[in-house]
């Protein structure tokens, strides 16, 4: 079955420094991937998209790569700042439905 | 309104009472989804609405859970003899997508932090 991962250990950077967040999928490859942002008390915001034939996308000081070939895409944030710390999903779609899979998260924590 | 909305916030109950949680989704969208989050947990798909098709209810995790949408806007999510298991945030979702094969955005509301006592 379709199977999405990531790091459910919580990553603790300092100020500063660039985060990086892994989503690792098996059993199926995605047309798409999406990158959401969910603070405490919060629903998910969206953040980026990226799709199978792009390798890497950029907002700002976030950045995305899509590796099919490892199938795994990378969440990057450079010059990680406090206002930074949350919970980041990542959701591919079912290869079937379309819908959404939303991956467990990883809390980001960036200290001052 | 410019987000989507929930409500209540919070919403405490005993054991074996109904509640219902309501969405009001970000007007104009035609497909509406309710999750559920439960504590340092992913999202769980409850239920998928697009336009006038039948929705998808694959996700529920028993009869004593249902959902509408009225008017293709507005949804309840209904759950009946609620039980501890089913303290959890529920989160709805709404989104423009058409069809299986559109790159949609989901815009979320805040959810219903549901405590059953």
């Amino acid at each position: 079955s379709q199977k999405i991962e990531q790091n459910s250990e919580a990553l603790n950077i300092q100020e500063g420094k660039t985060a990086t967040l892994t989503c690792n999928y098996t059993n199926y490859s995605p047309a798409y991937l999406q990158w959401y942002r969910q603070d405490p008390g919060r629903g998910p915001v969206f953040l980026l998209l990226i799709r199978e034939n792009e390798k890497e996308k950029r907002k700002e000081r976030l950045k995305v790569t899509f590796d099919t070939t490892l199938k795994q895409s990378l969440f990057h944030i450079t010059a990680s700042q406090p206002a930074d710390s949350a919970t980041y999903l990542c959701a591919p779609p079912d290869s079937n439905t379309g819908k959404l899979i939303f991956g467990q998260g990883t809390t980001l924590q960036v200290k001052p | 309104g410019a987000g989507v909305s929930q409500s209540p916030s919070n919403k405490v109950t005993e054991k074996g009472k109904d509640v219902e949680l309501r969405c009001d989704p970000i007007s104009g969208h035609t497909a509406l989804y309710w999750y559920r989050q439960s504590l340092g947990q992913g999202l769980e798909f409850l239920i998928y609405f697009q336009g006038n098709s039948a929705p998808d209810k694959s996700g529920l995790p028993s009869d004593r859970f249902s959902a509408e949408r009225t008017g293709g806007s507005v949804s309840t999510l209904t759950i009946q003899r609620t039980q501890q298991e089913d303290s959890a945030v529920y989160l709805c979702a709404s989104s423009s997508r058409s069809g299986t094969s559109g790159q949609e955005t989901q815009y979320f509301g805040p959810g219903t932090r549901l405590l059953v006592l």
